[in-house]
């Protein structure tokens, strides 16, 4: 079974640049979620999707984060424009969500991103 | 903002020893849960512990839960190099917060 796909992997770009990550769930998880983490913390969450409800995006710092997840399936996080202090670790996770509800979250393998 | 905090911050053994990290939080909660983070990479689900439990084991690992402290161990017994890697508490269920972490470095 394939896990939680994300890419890029890494990406660098300059400050006021855009850039997109890509998040595609475990088949068959209706929850989706995006997590920040800073070096030596823990990840932070971001926004969580109920299939292609954003239910929390209480975290999400609107002015320059968007995010999607139109089919229910696959999910983008935007940023634009980047800031030096967005460098970091973004973490995409799914799990089955409602009515299973098992609270065990499957975390892909997280995008690098360097703001220079 | 983290809801637990793990203790020590970093820890080094050798390989065979057994390795023991601690998370504090602050809120109650319906299940703690332990996940590790290889360098570079996502975290992996390790053990899911329910407030009704007190003890839990798998395979290597046994986690304890104390309500009334807010407290959880980790134990991982006869550490290997594969164990090197940082080790989360997390609460919350749907909406998981986690702790800062305790890095686990294994000494062949």
């Amino acid at each position: 079974e394939a896990g939680v796909v994300q890419s890029p992997r890494y990406k660098i770009i300059e400050k006021k640049q855009p850039v997109a990550f890509w998040c595609n769930p475990i088949s068959g998880h209706n929850t989706l979620y995006w997590y920040l983490q800073n070096l030596g913390q823990g990840p932070e969450l971001l926004i969580r999707y109920e299939n292609e409800e954003a239910v929390d995006d209480s975290q999400l710092p609107k002015d320059r984060f968007s995010a999607e997840r139109l089919k229910g399936v696959d999910s983008t996080l935007k940023i634009q424009p980047a800031e030096l202090g967005d460098s970091a670790v973004y973490l995409c996770a799914s799990s089955l969500g409602p009515p299973w509800n098992t609270d065990t979250q499957y975390f892909g393998p997280g995008t690098r991103l360097t703001v220079l | 903002s983290q809801q637990g905090e793990e203790d020590p911050q970093a820890l080094s053994i050798q390989e065979g020893e057994n390795a023991t990290m601690n998370c504090s939080y602050k809120t109650s909660i319906n299940n703690l849960q332990w996940y590790r983070q290889n360098s570079g990479r996502g975290l992996v689900h390790l053990i899911l512990i329910r407030s009704n439990e007190r003890e839990k084991h798998s395979g290597r690992l046994r986690v304890t839960l104390d309500t009334s402290k807010k407290s959880s161990s980790l134990l991982i017994t006869a550490s290997r190099a594969a164990d090197t890697a940082s080790y989360f508490c997390a609460t919350g269920g749907e909406k998981l917060t986690f702790g800062t972490g305790t890095r686990l470095t294994i000494i062949p």
